[in-house]
């Protein structure tokens, strides 16, 4: 079955205090590995999209990289307004489910 | 603003009610998506419609149905609600093609009891 595993499921970071969560998925055939950001109350806002191992995006103090086994999103100095949840989804080759998400990494940056 | 409206924001419904929730989006997506999002289990894809006029099941459809009779709207429906859909429902678009990344609705917070 195909799953997609973040870790850690919570992360506290003082402000400054640079990190990275980790998205890793079954290797089935990957399409696609797209990374969210989700505050309290809000839907999933949408980071980066990455298709193929070696591939990095960046976006302020974020850069999501991925390999054929995982996604890092690294979060550089980050600020106490990163502090959110985020969220990795897999599309995979096979199956008919479009996107299969991860549970989270739950992400609050003391100042 | 562009982007996808979800009404109601919050419900409290008796159990055997009939419910259904509402999407509208204005970005001209052909590909609509209904998840649920529950404490410890994440997003999990209830129906969804790649284009007006088709629906398809996702991971989790038993108790609910879909309509896509246009392009903008996407009602979900549950006919007879039970505790066990009590969670938050986001609507979400996106653009034709299942690797283009989808876009969210602020969600609607459904309490059965």
């Amino acid at each position: 079955e195909d799953q997609v595993t973040q870790s850690p499921e919570a992360l506290r970071l003082q402000e400054g205090e640079s990190s990275s969560l980790n998205c890793s998925y079954t290797v089935s055939g990957l399409r696609g590995l797209f990374w969210y950001r989700q505050d309290p109350g809000k839907g999933p806002e949408f980071l980066f999209t990455l298709y193929s191992a070696g591939e990095e995006k960046e976006k302020e103090r974020l850069k999501a990289t991925l390999t054929k086994k995982e996604s890092f999103l690294h979060i550089t100095a980050p600020k106490p307004e990163d502090s959110a949840t985020y969220l990795c989804a897999v599309l995979y080759r096979s199956g008919n489910t479009p996107l299969v998400f991860g549970k989270g990494t739950r992400l609050s940056v003391i100042a | 603003i562009a982007g996808i409206t979800q009404a109601p924001t919050s419900q409290i419904l008796a159990a055997g009610r009939r419910m259904t929730l509402r999407c509208t989006q204005d970005m001209r997506h052909n590909a609509m998506y209904w998840y649920r999002q529950d404490l410890g289990l994440g997003l999990r894809l209830i129906h969804y419609s790649n284009t007006a006029g088709t629906t398809g099941k996702g991971e989790v459809p038993d108790g609910y149905s879909v309509s896509r009779a246009n392009t903008d709207d996407f009602p979900l429906t549950l006919a007879s609600a039970v505790p066990s859909q009590t969670s938050v429902y986001f609507c979400a678009s996106s653009a034709t093609g299942a690797d283009q990344p989808q876009h969210f609705g602020d969600g609607t917070r459904l309490s059965i009891l």
